[in-house]
């Protein structure tokens, strides 16, 4: 079974402060996804990365995949209040999984304070 | 340029009750899949489908649980003779072509079930 650890379960900090969850796990995974979720509303992808040791940037956020593709961060510069929401990471494929299966994390609930 | 839609929103029920939850994907999309959210968590994978078939229904939790897609659109996740523990949100969402990581997945807003 594909597990997906991710940390902090919560944070919250201060408008302008940088941050950086990650999501960890033993298993490889061929993709690893990142989603953002507002309350009462479905995940939201915000970016994709396929390759060991990709860096993605989305405006002030950047990803990382691990080189072994078992883990990824997101990192946060100069955070905003409307940042705030559920950061949800899932793979897919890799050790015994499907592509098109996604396995969660349990999410890290990020809260900006103006 | 409609998004996924589920419906109802929000359905409660009774204890032995059978309840079916309506997923309309986004046009054109040929892969839907049915995830189950418990509050805090992330979602966790219950079947999938691309165009009419089922392709896997291996995250279904028991038999009580099926799922149809019988014309490749509308989707219908069927539950029979409710109990407590299937209280949960459900999402659907839908991908143009199979495969998560190629073709990304778009969430509906749920449908939020209610056992008592």
């Amino acid at each position: 079974t594909q597990l997906l650890e991710q940390s902090p379960q919560f944070l919250s900090i201060q408008e302008g402060e940088n941050l950086t969850v990650y999501c960890n796990s033993s298993s490889v995974f061929s993709s690893l996804q990142w989603y953002r979720q507002e309350p009462g509303e479905g995940p939201v992808l915000l970016v994709t990365v396929v390759t060991g040791g990709e860096v993605k940037k989305l405006k002030r956020l950047t990803f990382q995949f691990g080189d072994a593709r078992k883990d990824s961060s997101l990192h946060i510069t100069a955070a905003q209040p409307g940042d705030t929401g559920l950061y949800l990471c899932a793979g897919a494929g890799g050790s015994g999984g499907s592509n098109y299966k996604l396995t969660f994390g349990k999410g890290t609930l990020l809260t900006v304070n103006p | 340029g409609a998004g996924v839609s589920q419906s109802p929103r929000y359905k409660v029920t009774k204890r032995g009750q059978d309840v079916a939850l309506r997923c309309d994907p986004i046009s054109g999309h040929v892969s839907l899949y049915w995830y189950r959210q418990a509050l805090g968590q992330g979602p966790e994978f219950l079947t999938y489908f691309n165009y009419e078939a089922q392709q896997d229904k291996s995250g279904l939790p028991n038999d009580r649980f099926s799922a149809e897609r019988p014309e490749g659109s509308i989707s219908t996740l069927t539950i029979q003779r409710t109990e407590q523990r299937d209280s949960a949100m459900y999402r659907c969402a839908s991908s143009l072509s199979p495969g998560s990581y190629n073709s990304p997945l778009h969430f509906g807003n749920g449908t939020r079930l209610t056992v008592t």
